[in-house]
């Protein structure tokens, strides 16, 4: 069966700390992506990542950064975390090579709070 | 730029009712378009699919009909189950490149015994 992991349910960090949070898949699948979830704003692209090393931006980057040394490990840094970072985040994967195409399969999700 | 718009919710319905979610979009182009589907505790799943008017998705007795003429793509089950209490994420993906899939903000579906 199909999976994506995220390494931790929930976390509770302080403001300042540098956070890591992990994702692996199983399927061997090219692209990956980190969200973050918020009521009423559904999900937000902060990062993407097509390949090996390779990395783009989405739509809200700062405070962020991605390490992808690994195909199936994708992991979001924040660098000095903050109390706007507290949210739900979601690791995607998809072995769609088209343009645009969309996120398949979703982990599910890391609480994180920011105190 | 592009964007979603879905009804707020939530939605609250008796099991066998008939549910309809709204949602609609604009693109430059031609976007394909998506129903997610995030049960509690749990991450995203694509539910179904739409790539060009006129297409209808379908899956688990759900479907949506692309309709370019009105720019919407409405989720719609004859008879839900209270297995189906969810949150459903409609999103689109621009088909100019680019890999940024767009999503609404959710309508969560209550549906009592």
């Amino acid at each position: 069966d199909v999976k994506v992991t995220q390494s931790s349910r929930y976390l509770v960090k302080r403001t300042g700390e540098k956070v890591f949070l992990e994702c692996v898949q199983d399927m061997d699948h090219e692209n990956m992506f980190w969200y973050r979830q918020d009521p009423g704003l559904g999900l937000r692209l902060i990062y993407f990542s097509y390949d090996v090393k390779m990395k783009e931006k989405g739509d809200i980057p700062e405070g962020y950064s991605v390490s992808r040394e690994k195909k199936e490990r994708f992991s979001l840094i924040l660098e000095s975390a903050s109390t706007n970072q507290t949210s739900m985040y979601l690791c995607a994967s998809s072995d769609q090579r088209t343009l645009g195409a969309p996120p398949l399969h979703f982990g599910n999700g890391t609480r994180l709070t920011v105190t | 730029g592009d964007s979603v718009t879905q009804m707020e919710g939530p939605v609250t319905l008796s099991e066998e009712a008939f549910l309809t979610i709204n949602c609609t979009y604009t693109a430059t182009g031609y976007p394909s378009l998506f129903w997610y589907v995030q049960y509690p505790g749990e991450g995203l799943q694509l539910l179904l699919k739409a790539t060009k008017a006129d297409d209808k998705g379908s899956n688990k007795g759900f479907e949506a009909t692309y309709r370019k003429e009105t720019t919407s793509f409405h989720l719609e089950k004859g008879s839900v189950q209270v297995s189906d209490s969810a949150v459903y994420f409609c999103a689109l993906s621009p088909n100019t490149g680019g890999f940024k899939t767009i999503f609404g903000a959710g309508t969560r579906l209550f549906v009592k015994a």
